[in-house]
């Protein structure tokens, strides 16, 4: 198994210009998550998803979307990207069984994103 | 917002001694209490998930406790060893619909 993959694992991006940081999981997992780490925050969650078709906002959703269309793909859009993005992506997933939140996440090895 | 603490921030440790830090978060509507280890330029890695008051768990010469009702969790490191510095995350999940409240974190060095 892959586990979480991520790509890019690197991006310079200009204000205003869009992207797509891709994630993928082949473990089958319901659950999968967007987190953003800036330096003295922690990890913040952006958006996560419950599964296939089913998505919500997490703590910090703004300028950020996402879509969920098959169960191993949640890809986080960034419609218009502003320096205030500048950050390091994770994406995280995790099996549903037993409740929502009392199965670990396994993260992918994250996207370091500079806004210019 | 749930509030999620961890102390101390950083921690420098003499190779071979034993430490602990706190993970301090709501005692109300608790649901479950997860500790990552995370190493620099990787991936935080699951250590523990915890869902009953008084649970304690053990990895090798890790352990945690929890105590729900007080709202807090200990990360033990009993002989600690080069390769156990890391940052500590601690997560909380209050059992809504939402996904896990992460704390700062606490950045363990271990000293030869």
């Amino acid at each position: 198994n892959a586990g979480v993959t991520q790509t890019p694992k690197f991006q310079v991006l200009k204000t205003g210009q869009s992207m797509t940081l891709q994630c993928a999981q082949d473990m089958n997992h319901e659950y999968m998550s967007w987190y953003r780490q800036d330096p003295g925050m922690g990890l913040r969650l952006i958006h996560y998803s419950v599964g296939a078709g089913i998505t919500d906002q997490g703590e910090v959703p703004n300028g950020y979307n996402v879509s969920r269309s098959t169960t191993e793909d949640f890809p986080l859009r960034l419609l218009s990207a502003a320096p205030s993005q500048t950050s390091v992506y994770f994406c995280a997933s995790s099996y549903s069984g037993q409740g929502l939140a009392r199965n670990e996440q396994f993260f992918g090895p994250g996207t370091r994103l500079t806004v210019l | 917002i749930l509030n999620v603490e961890q102390s101390p921030q950083s921690l420098h440790v003499q190779e071979g001694d034993s430490t602990n830090f706190t993970c301090s978060f709501p005692s109300s509507n608790f649901y479950a209490l997860h500790w990552y280890r995370w190493e620099t330029a990787k991936s935080p890695e699951a250590l523990f998930v915890m869902t009953l008051n008084g649970d304690e768990k053990k990895k090798g010469r890790i352990s945690a406790t929890l105590n729900t009702k007080e709202g807090y969790s200990y990360l033990y490191i009993k002989g600690s060893q080069p390769e156990d510095s890391a940052t500590y995350l601690c997560a909380f999940h209050g059992g809504g619909a939402d996904g896990l409240t992460f704390g700062k974190g606490t950045h363990l060095i271990i000293q030869p």
